[in-house]
């Protein structure tokens, strides 16, 4: 009973390619969020869904493009994948964005660009 | 500047002691959430333990306990009776509730490692 999924967990491919990382939740919540950690283990909010309308746009390059077919939904896409793009890359949704509501990720994506 | 700060990049404890990982935040918001997680060697991120900005009392959750200095800004994690599974980066995050879309923000993590 996977509460937030994500695929592929490991993503290795070139630079210049296009690539997409799904994420679906069966937790019934309004909000999803794409981060990204880096090799220092920082995490970084990308960008926020609340019922399939974007929230939060961090600055982030307009090669990575997400896609939300519903609320239960939210696709990463990235365009001319570059080597700085490797990182884990997590899916994570809570229900509503009230300062109470934790969020719960998913297990992580890591995408090597070689 | 810094919204999270965890001024431990990397803490030892001796298995069944006990262990505090700092945490301070700045925000002016009056409403706001504050969350610890859990990230061991396979990579998951998993939710610790909640403080509201409004709680009267330190949250805890089994082993885990949080220090809520609201004046100080700061919102120390105890964890008691370290296990060899505890184990892991932990991360501080806060959430303000003012405004809509507000995200988490997170610390840089501090690494806790375990001595048996």
């Amino acid at each position: 009973d996977t509460a937030v999924s994500q695929t592929p967990k490991y993503l290795v491919t070139q630079m210049g390619n296009d690539k997409s990382i799904k994420c679906e939740q069966n937790l019934g919540h309004d909000t999803m969020y794409w981060y990204k950690q880096d090799s220092k283990k920082f995490l970084k909010i990308m960008f926020s869904y609340n019922n399939k309308e974007l929230i939060i746009n961090e600055t982030v390059p307009n090669r990575f493009s997400p896609k939300s077919p519903d609320k239960a939904h939210l696709n990463l896409h990235i365009n001319s994948l570059e080597l700085g793009d490797s990182a884990v890359y997590f899916c994570a949704s809570s229900q509503g964005q009230d300062d109470y509501n934790e969020q719960f990720f998913g297990p992580g994506t890591r995408l090597t660009v070689l | 500047a810094q919204k999270i700060t965890q001024t431990q990049p990397g803490m030892f404890v001796q298995e069944k002691e006990a262990v505090t990982l700092d945490c301070t935040y700045d925000t002016s918001d009056q409403s706001y959430g504050l969350f610890w997680y859990k990230q061991p060697s396979s990579g998951e991120m998993i939710f610790l333990i909640y403080q509201g900005s409004y709680d009267e009392q330190n949250a805890t959750e089994g082993r885990y306990s949080l220090n809520f200095q609201k004046a100080r800004k700061s919102t120390n994690l105890v964890i008691s009776a370290s296990q060899l599974g505890d184990s892991a980066m932990y991360f501080c995050a806060m959430r303000e509730g003012m405004n809509y879309g507000q995200n988490f923000v997170f610390g840089p993590g501090t690494r806790l490692s375990v001595l048996p």
